[in-house]
């Protein structure tokens, strides 16, 4: 079976210094993997993927996500939060069909001006 | 496009209640979904399809039904409406199914069962 574990409910950074969203996974074969990111009242936005290619996966607006495969993690970076980052994320992990994703239970990102 | 279009915005049923959440998507994508969001638990699949008349269940699809009759339409039936059933539906889409594809989602359906 496959789930994800998001290790942090609430993540607070001022503006300009680095965002970490921690994220860890199991499954018993090598999984896709996302992170989607949900504004307040909004539906849920891909920021990045990865589906076996570079361990090293650049998004929009300036994140990126290293799949460790040693570690079950792929966490999400960011060097410089921006206001605009404050939202809801969510880890992603398929299953081996490609066809159910399970979902983290999300980060809530705060940006302190 | 308009890409993934839910209907209604907001909803309040009594407990018993039958009704029908409408998603329709205009991109061709031929597999669909179906999740519910709660407080605290992230979102969890209802029910998917990978195309049109072939659906499958998925993590939490007790009480729920789904048909797939056109690429473009994938609608949620609540048969007797349950106030567990209070929730966030989402619906979504991707291109093609079993690739683990980008999934675009559609705005929500909020959805109360008193």
């Amino acid at each position: 079976a496959q789930s994800v574990t998001q290790l942090d409910s609430h993540v607070s950074v001022s503006e300009g210094t680095p965002v970490l969203l921690r994220c860890n996974y199991s499954s018993s074969y090598s999984p896709s993997l996302f992170w989607y990111v949900q504004h307040p009242n909004k539906g849920l936005q891909l920021l990045l993927k990865y589906t076996s290619a570079a361990t090293l996966v650049k998004g929009i607006n300036g994140f990126e996500a290293e799949f460790k495969k040693s570690e079950t993690s792929f966490h999400l970076t960011k060097p410089s939060a921006h206001m605009s980052d404050a939202a809801e994320y969510f880890c992603v992990v398929s299953d081996d069909t490609g066809n159910q994703f399970y979902f983290g239970t999300g980060t809530s990102l705060t940006v302190i001006p | 496009n308009a890409g993934v279009t839910q209907t209604p915005k907001f909803q309040v049923l009594k407990t018993g209640q039958s009704m029908t959440l409408q998603c329709a998507q205009d991109m061709n994508h031929e597999y669909m979904s179906w999740y519910r969001q709660d407080p605290g638990m992230g979102l969890r699949l209802i029910h998917y399809s990978v195309g049109a008349g072939i659906t499958d269940q998925g993590e939490v699809p007790n009480g729920y039904n789904v048909s797939r009759s056109t690429t473009e339409d994938f609608p949620l039936r609540l048969l007797s409406a349950a106030p567990s059933q209070t929730s966030v539906y989402f619906c979504a889409s991707s291109p093609t199914q079993g690739a683990a594809d980008t999934q675009y989602f559609g705005p929500g359906t909020r959805l109360t069962v008193l």
